[in-house]
Parts: C-alpha cells; sequence; structure tokens
C-alpha cells in the first residue's frame, strides 16, 4: 500500500539555524500538507499546495517557513532561522482530493 | 472560526468494555468529518470518515461514528475494546467548502486498554 515517507525522522539542531523537513508524498496525490504537533497540544495546520503554489496557509506560517516541491517526488518545508518554539513533530500529509489525507510518521525536531 | 473539542483527553478502559470518545464541532457550514488514530511510534492513520449519507458510519477495526448535525458531534464508538486499542485519538474536520482541505484537529484523547 503507498504511503506518505518522511525523512529525518528526528532532527536536532540550533537554534537560529536551517532545517529542511524532506516528505515523498503518495505518487498520485496533488494536494500536500504540513502540520505540527508540539509536545501535548493539538495537531496544528501549518500549509495546503495545490498546483505548484501555497493553497492556504496558518498565522504560524509566517516568513521564516516555506515549501517547496522541487521536484516530481519530494515536498520539504524549511524553517530559515529555527528558534526554540518551533521543537515539535512535524507531519506531511497528501490527498488525492482536497478530501482524505494520509500522513506520514513525523520528523520530531528538537530546537536546542 | 473552525474548532473541534474532544471531551475526553485520556481514558482508561478495561478489555471488552465499550468505548465511546466524545467530539463536537464549531463551523457554520457543511463539514467533512474524520477520526484519526496514532498507535505507539506510528504515524497518524484514518480510522473513518464522513461526507455525506449515512450518519452512522462503519471504519477499520470495529470502530464505527455517528454524525449528529444537530449537536455538531460524531462521537467515536466501539462495543468491545482490546489491548490493542490502545493509541491516541484525533477528531477532525474540513469544511466542505473548502478547496485546500486543511484539517482542524481535536486535541486528542489517549485511550489506554489494559488487559
Amino acid at each position: 500500500e503507498p504511503e506518505v515517507t518522511q525523512t529525518p525522522s528526528h532532527q536536532v539542531t540550533q537554534m537560529g539555524q536551517e532545517v529542511i523537513l524532506r516528505c515523498v508524498p503518495i505518487s498520485n496525490h496533488l494536494y500536500f500538507y504540513w502540520y505540527r504537533q508540539i509536545l501535548g497540544q493539538k495537531v496544528e495546520f501549518l500549509v495546503s499546495f495545490y498546483n505548484n503554489e501555497i493553497s492556504e496557509k496558518s498565522e504560524i506560517f509566517d516568513d521564516q517557513f516555506s515549501v517547496e516541491r522541487p521536484d516530481g517526488s519530494n515536498f520539504t518545508l524549511k524553517i530559515r532561522s529555527t528558534k526554540l518554539e518551533d521543537s515539535a513533530m512535524y507531519f506531511c500529509a497528501s490527498s488525492e482530493l482536497s478530501n482524505e489525507q494520509f500522513f506520514g510518521p513525523g520528523t520530531r525536531l528538537t530546537v536546542l | 472560526a473552525q474548532s473541534v473539542s474532544q471531551h475526553n483527553h485520556h481514558v482508561i478502559l478495561s478489555e471488552a468494555a465499550s468505548l465511546e470518545l466524545g467530539c463536537n464541532y464549531s463551523y457554520g457550514g457543511t463539514v467533512n468529518l474524520f477520526w484519526y488514530v496514532q498507535y505507539p511510534g506510528q504515524h497518524l492513520q484514518l480510522l473513518l470518515k464522513y461526507f455525506s449519507g449515512d450518519p452512522l458510519v462503519k471504519g477499520i477495526k470495529g470502530f464505527e461514528a455517528e454524525f449528529i448535525k444537530s449537536k455538531f458531534s460524531f462521537n467515536l464508538r466501539k462495543p468491545s475494546v482490546q489491548w490493542s486499542d490502545t493509541a491516541e485519538y484525533f477528531c477532525a474536520v474540513n469544511a466542505r467548502s473548502s478547496n485546500t482541505g486543511k484539517l482542524i484537529f481535536g486535541q486528542g484523547t489517549t485511550l489506554q486498554v489494559k488487559p
């Protein structure tokens, strides 16, 4: 069964450093998403991406964040200058239409 | 603004007990409704979904949920839980009118089933 994959599973970085989180969505899916979950809190929507552009973003998704689909398979989330409060689990998801989303296993980001 | 509320944060049951996890949402329009499960160390998996039609939906592993429009609720049920149902359960909604599919999640319910 096709699945969404994410790398790395755990990323540790120093405050102020740039990180890139990688995702490979399911191959025939058209909609791509990033969510995050700070420990003990809700899963929060960050951004949706369709047709090579951002279709919606949350207030959390400020200028420090960017997304890219650099080739036909990868979907990346970049945080330019990480803050302590960016420490969270980041989930990538994809969907064929804008309804049922399939989630990856997540990347745990720890900012020191 | 859309919001989702799950009534129970932590539920502990013995095997064979019945389960009901509450979920209420706040949104003025028509929604799609979902329950996701996250087993320890694994990713979010879809348990069941409601888009339209019969408000009683059946999902995987014997779970079901009932959409009650008048109560803005979508409670998850299972008649007899197993130890393997130990997991975190998330209710989520998106607006049917949305062309992005953004999901709004509840805070999650941790279910612990004692053998």
